[in-house]
């Protein structure tokens, strides 16, 4: 089984809609991050958390949020989605013995369609 | 803030050839270096990095990178690239102090034909 799980791997919605991506982790990482990924632009940090009860906005939170409901788990929410949110989002871990040198871990990615 | 710079978008080699991909990172602190890979249709996956001393690291299917401080560089090389080596290439730096977050390049896309 993978270590980094995301759901639904494929979505296509309509503006206006709410939408919430999930990450899953099996690794027992406590850092998880949020990052989009757009053709020509690399990967964005979009939130991250160190732990359940510590959340962070990354480069481009605006009409993002996020919940981390325990250790394994992080969920992205696009409260109103919005055509220029249509990308490839990806769910990363990394263990939090090391610090900044870590390797991060990602998911398969979820392909959002916003319509 | 840190920030990394993949000038080449799409890096077309025949296979056998050798190959560099281009890294360059601005930073007012000490920063680790890092390269991930992407094959098609997956996520990301770390390919190798530079944490401190030797400044040439090296990845299992012969990739290697060499750490170049007054540069400001970490150009990824492979002196014979193969078939399953196409995918997308990304250069990342993290800022010792930062947490683990990573600040991505926008990534070359290395296009191996026969």
């Amino acid at each position: 089984d993978a270590d980094v799980t995301q759901t639904p791997r494929n979505r296509i919605t309509k503006t206006g809609k709410r939408i919430m991506l999930e990450c899953s982790q099996t690794k027992g990482h406590d850092r998880m991050y949020w990052y989009r990924q757009d053709p020509g632009l690399g990967l964005r940090l979009i939130y991250y958390s160190f732990d359940v009860k510590d959340i962070n906005k990354g480069e481009i939170s605006d009409g993002y949020s996020v919940s981390r409901q325990a250790q394994a788990k992080f969920s992205l929410s696009l409260e109103s989605a919005i055509p220029n949110q249509t990308a490839l989002y990806f769910c990363a871990t990394s263990d939090l013995a090391g610090g900044a040198y870590n390797e991060q871990f990602f998911g398969p990615g979820t392909r959002l369609t916003v319509l | 803030a840190q920030s990394v710079t993949q000038l080449d978008s799409q890096v077309p080699v025949f296979e056998e050839a050798p190959v560099e991909l281009r890294c360059n990172y601005s930073s007012s602190v000490s920063v680790y270096l890092f390269w991930y890979v992407q094959y098609p249709n997956q996520g990301l996956q770390l390919l190798l990095k530079y944490l401190s001393g030797s400044t040439l690291v090296e990845s299992i299917n012969g990739f290697e990178a060499e750490f170049n401080k007054s540069q400001t560089s970490f150009h990824l090389r492979k002196p014979s690239v193969h078939i399953s080596d196409t995918a997308e290439y990304f250069c990342a730096v993290s800022e010792a102090g930062g947490g683990n977050k990573l600040t991505f390049g926008t990534g070359t896309q290395l296009k191996v034909e026969l």
